[in-house]
């Protein structure tokens, strides 16, 4: 199975912030990779697909890069509802598909 | 605007079997897998498994041999069933449409782009 190992696993930060959370898979996932958004007793939310590319109707303050075993999400100016968990996840390889462990995003 | 509408039973005994549908309403059940994953109170998210419109599936090797996802698309639904629960299953549920496959022979994976309310499911005896 590929690992996929998020960090931090909890950050503060403040309105306004530039945040960027890391995801490395533990072997090659070419660009495959998604960001998801998880709030409190929801659904995940998908953000990002392809390491780079914007899911229709997601602000454009979210970006993912990367590619390999190394990738990105940033949040460029943090607003009161990006406060959230967000998993990484691959799907080049596999079953199985997995996920990150999540990084929460807290209110400083 | 598609939307996932699932349900199934949320209190089970050990041993017995989870039982949960997903019905796909508002647009094509075609040309998308469609998958389970679950997520353990307090903790990150599981992937189960995935299925086709024409039923190809494909499964977690942790839970494969408990695991069967079925589909019906006379119905536009697909199904759950995972065997001999325990505790250990006690989850939230949730079903995806998965964007992936082969384009001109090259694959892509878009995500899960539209996700069902989450059913909990809790294993106690």
């Amino acid at each position: 199975d590929i690992q996929m190992t998020q960090s931090p696993s909890s950050v503060s930060a403040s309105v306004g912030d530039r945040v960027t959370i890391t995801c490395r898979a533990s072997q090659g996932i070419s660009s495959w990779l998604a960001w998801y958004q998880q709030k409190p007793g929801k659904a995940p939310k998908l953000l990002i697909y392809a390491a780079s590319s914007l899911q229709s109707g997601v602000p454009s303050r979210f970006s993912g890069s990367g590619s390999g075993t190394d990738f990105t999400l940033t949040i460029s100016s943090l607003q009161p509802e990006d406060f959230a968990t967000y998993y990484c996840q691959q799907a080049n390889s596999f079953p199985p598909i997995t996920f990150g462990q999540g990084t929460r995003l807290e209110i400083k | 605007q598609v939307q996932l509408q699932q349900w199934g039973a949320g209190l089970l005994k050990p041993s017995e079997t989870l039982s949960l549908t997903c019905a796909v309403y508002g647009g094509s059940f075609s040309g998308y897998y469609w998958s389970w994953i679950r997520q353990p109170p307090g903790k990150g998210l599981e992937w189960i498994g995935e299925i086709n419109h024409s039923g190809s599936t494909n499964y977690n090797p942790s839970l494969k041999s408990r695991v069967t996802i079925s589909v019906d698309t006379s119905k536009n639904q697909f199904s759950l069933k995972l065997s001999s629960v325990t505790a250990a299953d006690t989850a939230v549920y949730y079903c995806a449409r998965v964007r992936r496959g082969y384009s001109y022979a090259r694959y892509y994976y878009y995500g899960m782009d539209v996700w069902g309310q989450g059913t909990t499911v809790t294993v106690s005896s």
